[in-house]
């Protein structure tokens, strides 16, 4: 099992542009999220996911979108990027709610950039 | 007041030695609670989970006072291997919370 992947490793944008992170996990897990993590800070939620077809907001969506069309895949989608918007995004996933016996598998990060 | 702090270190300590730090919570009513370990510029993973008894893995042990709202994470004979940024995460309603992170350094 690859686990949870995500591309691209690294991105600068320009502000103003836009751009897809992508996110895929090969483990049949129901559950996906998209955190941002700030120098200094913990994660902030941004969207999940509880299964095809469902999203829902997180902690801190402005800015963002998703969809959730199949199991496997789960893409951030950046509108209009702004300087604030400059963070390490990591998605995540587990089989099923959030508690003591489903661990939260996360992919590699995306490390983006907007000047 | 946030809902998950904890102190962000660092800690620098020798090879060999115990290092212990805590996380505070704010919501009495959370659920579940875990350390993850976060190596830099990589993401997270799962050290352990924190049980209501406290519990042991090898050289670590994580305690909970629900009374206190805090965990605590202890390091026995620190390796260099050890060394990294832990996240204290709790989990509300089925949403996890992260702690900012105590960065640990184990010099040689």
């Amino acid at each position: 099992n690859a686990g949870v992947t995500q591309t691209p490793k690294f991105r600068i944008l320009k502000i103003g542009q836009s751009m897809t992170l992508q996110c895929t996990q090969d483990m049949n897990h129901n559950y996906m999220y998209w955190y941002r993590q700030d120098p200094g800070m913990g994660l902030k939620l941004i969207y999940y996911s509880v299964g095809a077809g469902i999203t829902d907001k997180g902690e801190v969506p402005n800015g963002y979108n998703v969809s959730r069309s199949t199991t496997e895949d789960f893409p951030l989608r950046l509108e209009l990027a702004a300087p604030s918007q400059t963070s390490v995004y990591f998605c995540a996933s587990n089989k099923g709610p959030q508690s003591s016996y489903n661990e939260q598998f996360f992919g590699p990060g995306t490390r983006l950039t907007v000047l | 007041r946030k809902e998950v702090e904890q102190d962000p270190g660092p800690f620098n300590v020798p090879e060999g030695a115990t290092v212990a730090f805590n996380c505070t919570y704010s919501n009495s009513a959370s659920q579940s609670f875990f350390w993850y370990r976060q190596d830099c510029r990589k993401e997270p993973k799962l050290l352990m989970s924190v049980y209501s008894s406290g519990n042991e893995d090898g050289r670590f042990t994580a305690q909970l006072n629900r009374a206190s709202q805090y965990i605590s994470l202890l390091i026995r004979d620190s390796k260099l291997s050890d060394s990294a940024t832990y996240l204290c995460v709790v989990i509300n309603d089925y949403k996890l919370s992260f702690g900012a992170g105590t960065t640990v350094t184990v010099r040689a």
